[in-house]
């Protein structure tokens, strides 16, 4: 069985400060790692991937996020938030077995960015 | 904009009735994926299919069944409905099997159960 867990329902930051959103994942097989925005009445946008080869991914909006595997974590980061950044953020694990997949996400961390 | 349209947007219903979401996967996407979100709940993964095959099952409670037409477009049915089923509904498609693993995801139907 896979799973996520972020640390941390809210998160507040100053904008121009930097963003970090934990994510630790559980997986007995190789894990494919995400991390997706939803804004307020919208679906989820993909921000990155993770699945092989570089353990530090670019996403959209200047989002980055590193994959640790002696860590089992997956943090998201962007150096300097901006109030576009307002959202809900989930981390999410896939397993994909030839045809068959499903992701599971993580409970969501919601950002604030004050002035 | 995924690509991936679901309708209808909205969906007030009562107790008891039966609904029928729609979703049309981005051109291309053969596998097709079904989730629920509820503030309780969380985000949760109903089914998948591919190329209108059923190819994962989770937490779908026996009232609720899907399927996969031959043009790729799926829909979600509800049956026999409960307040505690109000939620939104997402449709993912995605290109598995083709060398990616990434969902992309509808706009969403939320549907509220009186």
């Amino acid at each position: 069985a896979q799973s996520v867990t972020q640390l941390g329902s809210h998160v507040s930051v100053s904008e121009g400060a930097l963003v970090l959103l934990r994510c630790n994942y559980s997986s007995s097989v190789p894990p494919y790692l995400f991390w997706y925005v939803q804004y307020p009445n919208q679906g989820l946008q993909l921000l990155l991937k993770y699945t092989t080869g570089a353990t530090l991914v670019k996403g959209i909006n200047g989002f980055e996020a590193e994959f640790k595997k002696s860590e089992t974590s997956f943090h998201l980061t962007k150096p300097s938030a901006h109030m576009s950044d307002a959202a809900e953020y989930f981390c999410a694990v896939s397993g994909a077995t030839g045809t068959a997949s499903k992701l599971t996400f993580g409970t969501g961390t919601r950002l604030q960015v004050t002035l | 904009d995924s690509g991936v349209t679901q309708t209808p947007k909205h969906l007030i219903t009562a107790t008891g009735q039966r609904v029928t979401l729609r979703c049309s996967p981005r051109s291309g996407d053969l596998s097709v994926y079904w989730y629920q979100q509820s503030l309780d709940q969380g985000l949760q993964f109903l089914i998948q299919y591919y190329n209108g095959e059923e190819r994962a099952k989770g937490n779908i409670l026996e009232r609720f069944s899907a399927q996969q037409f031959p043009d790729l477009h799926s829909e979600l049915n509800l049956s026999s409905l409960e307040l505690g089923d109000s939620a939104l509904y997402f449709c993912a498609s995605s290109a598995l099997g083709q060398g990616t693993y990434e969902q992309y995801f509808g706009p969403g139907t939320r549907l509220t159960v009186t």
